[in-house]
């Protein structure tokens, strides 16, 4: 089992819904999450950092299950331009663990 | 408007050559990285220096890669002798901080392609 896990999608929305995905991560101990946003071609950048009460970001809300191990990401009324690839980020025996990545696809 | 700045942004090259990839972190930052990606591993840490001491270099094979700080303005990242499965785009970050889950401000990265 990697230790960080995300469906590679492409998740396929229309313009205006809302989206959700997860990371599962494996290492109980880990104590620092992180969205980053990647579009094609380009370098990943800071999206969000997620706090264990979860938190909010104008369409984005990001959530922290320590229960289950996993931190979830919720795009509102998506925009074309939410169109990225979605990596979260796990700090875990003092080194980060990337996620492979969750591709989101908004349509008109 | 600060950026980390990497060269060079694309190379090709033949399998046994070396190669070698500079980057400049943003000025005033304390942690630098280097991270290769592939579409089917993803991004992997290779290396990660603290005030340009390496902490962390535990994702990268040795006998051909070697990561270096020669000052704090410089990283470079060396290959020697290339392979094609080290096609990649290896990106630089560099990070405000002392630790490493602090944010972290990517290059555009170079876009490596090993015949």
């Amino acid at each position: 089992r990697k230790e960080v896990e995300q469906d590679p999608g492409p998740f396929n929305v229309p313009e205006g819904a809302t989206v959700a995905f997860n990371c599962t991560y494996s290492n109980s101990a880990s104590q620092s999450f992180f969205w980053y946003r990647q579009d094609c071609r380009k370098e990943p950048k800071l999206l969000m950092s997620v706090y264990s009460s979860g938190n909010e970001d104008g369409r984005f809300t990001a959530q922290l299950n320590r229960a289950s191990q996993y931190i979830s990401l919720l795009i509102r009324d998506s925009k074309l331009s939410d169109s990225a690839t979605y990596l979260c980020v796990v700090m875990g025996n003092y080194q980060l663990i990337w996620g492979a990545g969750t591709k989101l696809i908004i349509k008109p | 408007d600060a950026r980390v700045t990497q060269t060079p942004r694309h190379k090709v090259t033949e399998m046994g050559q070396e190669v070698t990839m500079r980057c400049q972190p943003i000025l005033g930052h304390n942690t630098v990285f280097w991270y290769r990606q592939t579409m089917m591993q993803g991004l992997e840490l290779l290396a990660y220096f603290r005030n340009r001491a390496p902490l962390d270099d535990s994702g990268m094979p040795k006998d051909r890669f070697s990561a270096e700080m020669p000052d704090a303005t410089l990283a470079t990242l060396k290959i020697q002798p290339s392979e094609p499965r080290d096609s990649a785009v290896y990106f630089c970050a560099s990070g405000p901080g002392q630790s490493s889950t602090d944010t972290q401000y990517f290059g555009p990265g170079t876009r490596l392609t090993v015949l």
